[in-house]
This record gives structure tokens, sequence and C-alpha cells, in this order.
């Protein structure tokens, strides 16, 4: 069993659609949770980062942490077809796991 | 501006044969990383760096050798004996480990064989 469980999709949404995306982990010592976004053949870069369980929001990103189901969830409001990408979740302990991402495109 | 470049965007590795990828940054940085990145299995990590000439091995390491003789640099070695190496390859570096959060991200380098 992997770490760190993301679906893969693909998702595809019409423009202005709610984007959901989450993933599952079994490994209770991880503290920092993140949310990386890809673009195709580029590196990832960083769109959210949390410690504690609950929610966190950034504009039209909203990160949810829930440590006692070992669930994080990543939803985009308002989608564009800019955010068509992979997107990334990522977890620390003594080291960053990653998932394996799900690509999203949003259709215009 | 300040920032990780990898160089070259494309390497091509004929049979027997080592390549050497390059990581650079001037973000003053302790911490480098090198991942290697295929399809459905996300980003795993190949060596990391905390500080110059010392380096460690990642969860993948068979077949890559690094070197950490700079601040600024993090080469990646992919040895003839890494028989699988066609992958896209990440640089990272980070104010130091324990701080991903202040984790950057090169824009890669695709690794394809001949």
């Amino acid at each position: 069993q992997k770490e760190v469980e993301q679906d893969p999709g693909p998702l595809s949404v019409p423009e202005g659609a709610i984007v959901s995306l989450n993933c599952t982990y079994s490994n209770s010592a991880f503290q920092y949770f993140m949310w990386y976004r890809q673009y195709s053949r580029k590196g990832p870069e960083l769109l959210m980062y949390t410690y504690s369980s609950g929610n966190k929001e950034d504009g039209r990103f909203t990160a949810q942490v829930d440590k006692s189901s070992k669930y994080i969830s990543l939803f985009i409001r308002d989608s564009q077809p800019s955010d068509s990408a992979t997107y990334l979740c990522a977890m620390e302990a003594n080291k960053l796991s990653f998932g394996a991402g799900t690509t999203v495109t949003v259709r215009a | 501006d300040g920032g990780i470049t990898q160089s070259p965007k494309y390497l091509f590795r004929k049979e027997g044969q080592n390549v050497t990828l390059s990581c650079e940054q001037n973000l003053n940085h302790d911490a480098m990383y090198w991942y290697r990145q295929d399809p459905g299995q996300g980003l795993r990590l190949i060596y990391y760096s905390q500080i110059v000439n010392d380096f460690q091995k990642g969860d993948i390491a068979e077949g890559y050798s690094v070197s950490r003789e700079k601040k600024e640099s993090f080469p990646l070695t992919v040895t003839s004996a890494q028989k699988n190496p066609t992958a896209f390859y990440l640089c990272a570096s980070s104010a130091s480990r324990g701080r991903a959060e202040t984790q950057y991200f090169g824009p890669g380098t695709r690794l394809l064989v001949l």
C-alpha cells in the first residue's frame, strides 16, 4: 500500500465549475500537507501549504485537512481553462511523500 | 531573479553511457533534492543534500550518483547501471530539510534512451 493515494483521473470539467481533488494517507506522522500544480512539461509549483486540520483559503483555492480521517482535499472555485494542469498532493514527516497527481482539464 | 535552473531540457542516452544532469540554484538554499517522475507514480526521491560535501540516498538511489561541491550546484549522474532511466528528472531546493513550504522546483530534464 502506498503512503499517499491520489486518484490520477483524468478529470474534465466545464469552465466555472468547482474542481474537487483529494488524497488519502496512511502515515500518522505526516504533519505538513501541500498541494502543487504542475503544467505539462514543467516543474511543480507550490499552491497551498497547511499544518493543522481545518480549512485554508487563498483566492479561488481552498485546502482542507482532516487528520482524524487521514484525508486532504483541494477545491478550486470558478475554474478557468488556465487551471488545467496536474495537481499533486504532498505530505511531510521527515521527508516529502507525493501522490501520483490528478490531471485536470477545464473546458472553455 | 532567483530560482532553479536545470539543463539540458532534453537529454538522450545511449546504452552503456553515463550522463550528467545539471542543477543550479541562486536562492541561497542549504538543501537540494533530485526526484524522478514517471507517469502515474508521482515524484520519487533519488538523492538529497542538506549541506555542501554531504548527501544522502533517497528511495531509489541505485544507478545514480551525485556531488555537492558548491552550495549552488547539485549535479546528478545517471550511470549505465540504471537500466530504466527514461523519466522526467526534477531538481528542487529548500531553505533546509523539513522546510517543505520553502521548496522550489526547477523546470526539469527529460531523459530518453536511444
